[in-house]
This record gives structure tokens, C-alpha cells and sequence, in this order.
């Protein structure tokens, strides 16, 4: 399973955007890039998943560049509310978040 | 999207006792379930992976007779927390896949004193 890196902690403030960058060295040829979000006691909560290219839905951007070797998620205009920890996953599909890595956990400021 | 739920949402139990959490999708029916546990700050560790009407693959490291997995069907996977300790206080997540989706339960809360 391929590895994830992302940074620790990422601060910010409202109506900023945030760009969370994850690098996956050993991604494989099938594997997917998801996002997810988790607040404190509650699930992680689905965000945006891609295989190349970008992909845009309502709550953020998926970047990822030709080698696939990174992507970079773009949260617009943040608010307080998306203060959160930030799990990048790599994965055959969307079926298979087995390995999540430390996440990166975003406070974002009034 | 699709939901999972979890019950209870959180529990306190005496040591030596044993806890049973449900987890089910309430409108798909799930090929594969997952459970997870998650300490203070810190990230999900998948415990077991299982497959409805079979047994469990647990991960290195987390004790099969210790958790008790059952996947009797499609849409409902439990986990019994046997002779639990202190240090099995913790926050559980169970998931659902359906096809090439994935859902996160809100997770159980397990305290044991």
C-alpha cells in the first residue's frame, strides 16, 4: 500500500484558501487519491477523490500532477468550521481505506 | 450519500466485561466492513476487515479472540470487546463498502474504568 505524507498541523484564517499538499511516492497505477475530513469524536466524512488531473466538486479542489507522485487539496475560502483533521489516502478505488496516515490537522482563525 | 450507523455512540463498561457495537448500513448492503480504532490525537488504525457470512481478517497485532468480529449480513457487523481493560478505552470506527464507495460510521466511544 502506498505511503502518504502530509504536513502535521496548518493554521489559517477565514475566507482564506488552504492548499494541503500530500506526497505518495509509491502510488500505483490503480490506485486512487482521496480526501477525507474528521472532526473530534465523529468519522471521517468523504471529501473528493481523483486519479489525475483536477477534480472539482461543492467543498474543494483535488490537484494532481502528470507523475501522480503528490496531490494537493484546495479548500476555498475557509471558514471556522472547517477546522478539522485532514487524512489524504491512497487506495485501489474508493473501497479500500485501509492505511490512514497521520493526517494534517488545520486550525483555522477568526 | 449513503450512512452508516453506529450503536451505542458511546459506553462505559467496568473491567473484565465484555461491550458488543453495531454497526450497520442503513441503505446499501455492504460487501465488506472494516473497523477501526482511534487513540486521543492521534490517527485510525484498521483492527479487522470482514466479508458478510465469513470470518474476519484481522490486522497484525490486534487480538481475534480478544475482538470478536461477526458479519452475519449484509448490512449489520458487530464488535464484541471481550474482558475489556483500561487500555481498550478508545474511540471505535466501522465503515461499509459497497461496490468502489466507502462510508464511515460516527464512531463509538468506549471508556472502561
Amino acid at each position: 500500500l502506498a505511503k502518504t505524507t502530509q504536513p502535521i498541523s496548518m493554521d489559517s484564517y477565514e475566507g482564506q484558501e488552504v492548499n494541503i499538499t500530500c506526497s505518495h511516492n509509491n502510488i500505483a497505477t490503480n490506485d486512487y487519491i482521496t480526501w477525507y475530513q474528521q472532526f473530534p469524536s465523529q468519522g471521517p466524512r468523504f471529501i473528493i477523490q481523483g486519479y489525475k488531473t483536477k477534480v472539482t466538486n461543492e467543498v474543494a479542489s483535488l490537484f494532481i500532477p502528470a507523475d501522480r507522485k503528490s496531490s494537493t487539496l484546495s479548500l476555498p475560502r475557509v471558514s471556522l468550521s472547517d477546522t478539522a483533521v485532514y487524512y489524504c489516502l491512497v487506495a485501489l478505488r474508493a473501497g479500500n481505506m485501509l492505511t490512514f496516515g497521520g493526517g494534517t490537522r488545520l486550525m483555522v482563525k477568526p | 450519500g449513503a450512512v452508516v450507523s453506529q450503536h451505542p455512540s458511546w459506553v462505559i463498561c467496568k473491567s473484565g466485561t465484555s461491550v458488543k457495537i453495531e454497526c450497520r448500513s442503513l441503505d446499501f448492503q455492504a460487501t465488506t466492513m472494516f473497523w477501526y480504532r482511534q487513540f486521543p490525537k492521534q490517527s485510525l488504525m484498521l483492527m479487522a476487515t470482514s466479508n458478510e457470512g465469513s470470518k474476519a481478517t484481522y490486522e497484525q497485532g490486534v487480538e481475534k479472540d480478544k475482538f470478536l468480529i461477526n458479519h452475519a449480513s449484509l448490512t449489520l457487523s458487530t464488535l464484541t470487546v471481550t474482558s475489556a481493560h483500561p487500555e481498550d478505552s478508545s474511540f471505535y470506527i466501522c465503515s461499509a463498502r459497497t461496490n468502489y464507495e466507502q462510508y464511515f460510521g460516527p464512531g463509538t466511544r468506549l471508556t472502561v474504568t
